[in-house]
C-alpha cells in the first residue's frame, strides 16, 4: 500500500519561507513524477508544482519567482520551499503522486495527508 | 491556462439518487481529465482518470464520460458516504488546473 506522509512548520510570519517535506512508503519511488497541491481556506484545489524523478520540474507560473521543489530518491522524499510568503500563501498543502498514462494522461493517485500552513502576523 | 467549470456548484440529493456533475474545459483536452472526491479534513481520493477509467477500489456506482471539452461524472445509487465535494483536473497541459469544486449533500 503506497503511503505518502507529510512533514512542516504550520505557522509562519510574512517573509519567511515555507518548507515543508514528502515521504513515500510503501511503493517504488522512481518512475513517477511527485506534485505538490494546495488548498486556501474555503477555496478549490490549486496545483502548486510537480518533480521528475530526473529532478526537472514544472512550477505554477506565479509561484515560479518564489518556488523551488526538490527530490531526494535515497531517501524517497521530496520537498517544497515557498519563499517570501505571505497571507495569501495559507492554505491546506498536499503532497501527491503523479501516475502517468501514456501521453497527456496524468493523474494524482495518492496523496498524503495534508499540512495546515498559516500566515500571519 | 486551460479553464475547468463545474455545474452544478452545489445539489441537494438524497441517498438512492443518482445525480450527474459536469465539467467543462475552455479548450479540447482529449480525454485528460480526472476526478476526485474531497471530504472535510481528509485527503482527497482520486476516483476516474482518463475521463473514464476506474481508480483501484472505486466503487462502481461512480462513472466517467466524455472527451473533447465536456465530461461527466455520475453517481448512482448514492451511499452516505458520497456526500462530499468533487472536483474534476485537466492533465493535458501545464499548469494543471482544476474546476471550483460541485458540493453534493443532503
Amino acid at each position: 500500500q503506497v503511503q505518502l506522509q507529510q512533514w512542516g512548520a504550520g505557522l509562519l510570519k510574512p517573509s519567511e519561507t515555507l518548507s515543508l517535506t514528502c515521504a513515500v512508503y510503501g511503493g517504488p519511488f522512481s518512475g513517477y513524477y511527485w506534485s505538490w497541491i494546495r488548498q486556501p481556506p474555503g477555496k478549490g484545489l490549486e496545483w502548486v508544482g510537480e518533480i521528475r524523478h530526473s529532478g526537472s520540474t514544472n512550477y505554477r507560473p506565479s509561484l515560479r519567482s518564489r518556488l523551488t521543489v526538490s527530490i531526494d530518491t535515497s531517501k524517497n522524499q521530496f520537498s517544497l520551499k515557498l519563499r517570501s510568503v505571505t497571507a495569501a500563501d495559507t492554505a491546506v498543502y498536499y503532497c501527491a503522486r503523479v501516475a502517468y498514462c501514456g501521453g497527456d494522461c496524468s493523474s494524482f493517485d495518492y496523496w498524503g495527508q495534508g499540512t495546515l500552513v498559516t500566515v500571519s502576523s | 491556462d486551460i479553464q475547468m467549470t463545474q455545474s452544478p456548484s452545489s445539489l441537494s440529493a438524497s441517498v438512492g439518487d443518482t445525480i450527474t456533475i459536469t465539467c467543462r474545459a475552455s479548450q479540447n483536452i482529449g480525454t485528460s481529465l480526472n476526478w476526485f472526491q474531497v471530504k472535510p479534513g481528509r485527503a482527497p481520493k482520486l476516483l476516474i482518470f482518463a475521463a473514464s477509467r476506474f481508480h483501484l477500489g472505486v466503487p462502481t456506482t461512480f462513472s466517467g464520460a466524455g472527451s473533447g471539452s465536456v465530461f461527466t461524472l455520475t453517481i448512482t445509487n448514492l451511499h452516505p458516504e458520497d456526500f462530499a465535494i468533487y472536483y474534476c483536473q485537466q492533465s493535458y497541459s501545464f499548469p494543471r488546473t482544476f474546476g471550483q469544486g460541485t458540493k453534493v449533500e443532503v
